[in-house]
């Protein structure tokens, strides 16, 4: 069983960047992938994109596509999720999950909250 | 606004057998991609309920069973019991623009 840990919680500027880090263990971290997806307050989930550590390149939702970069680093077995140019909607709790079509096990989450 | 559309709200009181409806279009599910079902108990993290259209990961009840046909897909939930009171979302692929995962909104469960 793949168990994923993510960083804390954070508080950002409007316009500023934020990265979530995504601790995997269990499993063999650079075969399965790992996407992000992120939920508002009282709203449902949204995938922001996801990426294969072994392939190492990143697909991205359209939606977030300039503003979004997931990278991973199989030494560590960590994954990460940057969101740059934050604005307010961006406030939202972000899960890391890993599969490939369907997330078998996910984070705990971590609260991002842009507040000036 | 969600490229899989599911109710709301369903409610059900214990024991009774409850139905959560999800539907998508010719690029998702009417396309032959799986369906998968999560449930999301309050201020938890999601957590797989059903994957391939009907297969129960190890540990979930078998009063969870869920159905695709088509367009759409289905969640059914027997014997309803308090600790079944969640968000349950169903989760596509999508082979349009919108992107590779697509979810429906979700729909509360409350258990009456």
């Amino acid at each position: 069983q793949v168990q994923l840990v993510q960083s804390g919680a954070e508080v950002k500027k409007p316009g500023s960047s934020v990265k979530v880090s995504c601790k995997a263990s269990g499993g063999t971290f650079s075969s399965y992938a790992i996407s992000w997806v992120r939920q508002a307050p009282g709203q449902g989930l949204e995938w922001m994109g996801g990426i294969i550590p072994i392939f190492g390149t990143a697909n991205y939702a359209q939606k977030f596509q300039g503003r979004v970069t997931i990278t991973a680093d199989e030494s560590t077995s960590t994954a990460y999720m940057e969101l740059s140019s934050l604005r307010s909607e961006d406030t939202a709790v972000y899960y890391c999950a890993n599969g490939e079509a369907v997330a078998e096990n996910w984070g705990q989450g971590t609260l991002v909250t842009v507040s000036s | 606004q969600s490229v899989l559309t599911q109710p709301p709200s369903v409610s059900g009181a214990p024991g009774q057998r409850v139905t959560i409806s999800c539907t998508g279009s010719s690029s998702n599910i009417g396309a032959g991609y799986d369906v998968h079902w999560y449930q999301q108990l309050p201020g938890t993290a999601p957590k797989l309920l059903i994957y391939g259209n009907s297969n129960r990961p190890s540990g979930v009840p078998d009063r969870f069973s869920g159905s695709k046909s088509g367009t759409s897909a289905s969640l059914a939930i027997t014997g309803l019991q308090a600790e079944d009171e969640a968000d349950y979302y169903c989760q596509s692929y999508d082979s349009s623009l919108s992107g590779f995962w697509v979810f429906g909104g979700g729909t509360k469960l409350t258990v009456l």
